[in-house]
């Protein structure tokens, strides 16, 4: 089936400590890729997307992610968390052949420790 | 200024009722989107509309009913509330229509507690 998967439900890093978040998807043909960010009570914010070209993608507040074809994966990543980075993370798919809906996977929370 | 804004941010209210949630953006986009994001924290599409024209309906009762008067606005409308009606209800713009090359910017939701 197809699907968007964050098997990361709950991440815990400490504050400074380098950041991994998981996103992988299903579908035929290499779709748009996108991470949103939701912070308590809050919309969704862009942080970052990918249409093709390099596949390392920068966006705001320092995050970055790597598009790899070979395992249908879009992680994120970030050098050094700040403690602002907790909060809830939505990876995003867009398949092309389904126009212009987004398909999203469950989240993952991410908690910093001081 | 507030680019997608949601009218109210909480909505409690009995089962049976009907109600309205108001979506408004100042992006000058052309489409709008409704998204349902359910206590697991699934986000899943609704509606899309361009340009006041609905080109998404995914399978969704129709007690659910979007309404565009114009190109800004974009309100859904929730006939015969249910238990599982409870959510959070996010709305969206972007400026592409026919693909996703443009960014979508969401409202900051409106929970809806069906009691």
């Amino acid at each position: 089936a197809q699907s968007v998967t964050q098997p990361d439900i709950h991440i815990t890093v400490s504050e400074g400590a380098s950041l991994e978040l998981r996103c992988n998807y299903s579908y035929g043909a290499t779709p748009y890729l996108f991470w949103y960010v939701q912070s308590p009570g809050q919309g969704l914010q862009l942080l970052l997307k990918y249409f093709s070209g390099d596949t390392l993608v920068q966006g705001i507040k320092g995050f970055e992610a790597e598009f790899k074809r070979s395992q249908s994966s879009f992680n994120l990543r970030k050098p050094s968390v700040h403690w602002s980075d907790a909060a809830e993370y939505f990876c995003a798919v867009g398949p092309k052949e389904y126009g212009n809906k987004l398909v999203f996977g469950a989240g993952t929370i991410l908690r910093v420790k001081s | 200024d507030t680019a997608v804004s949601q009218t109210p941010k909480y909505l409690v209210t009995q089962m049976g009722n009907d109600k309205s949630i108001k979506c408004e953006q100042n992006l000058g986009h052309d489409t709008m989107y409704w998204y349902k994001q359910d206590s697991k924290k699934f986000l899943k599409i609704m509606f899309s509309y361009n340009n006041k024209e609905l080109i998404i309906n995914e399978t969704v009762p129709n007690r659910f009913s979007p309404k565009s008067p114009d190109k800004a606005h974009l309100n859904l409308h929730i006939n015969s509330l249910e238990l599982g009606d409870s959510a959070v209800y996010f709305c969206a713009s972007s400026q592409d229509p026919g693909g996703l090359t443009d960014t979508q910017y969401f409202g900051p939701g409106t929970r809806l507690t069906v009691l």
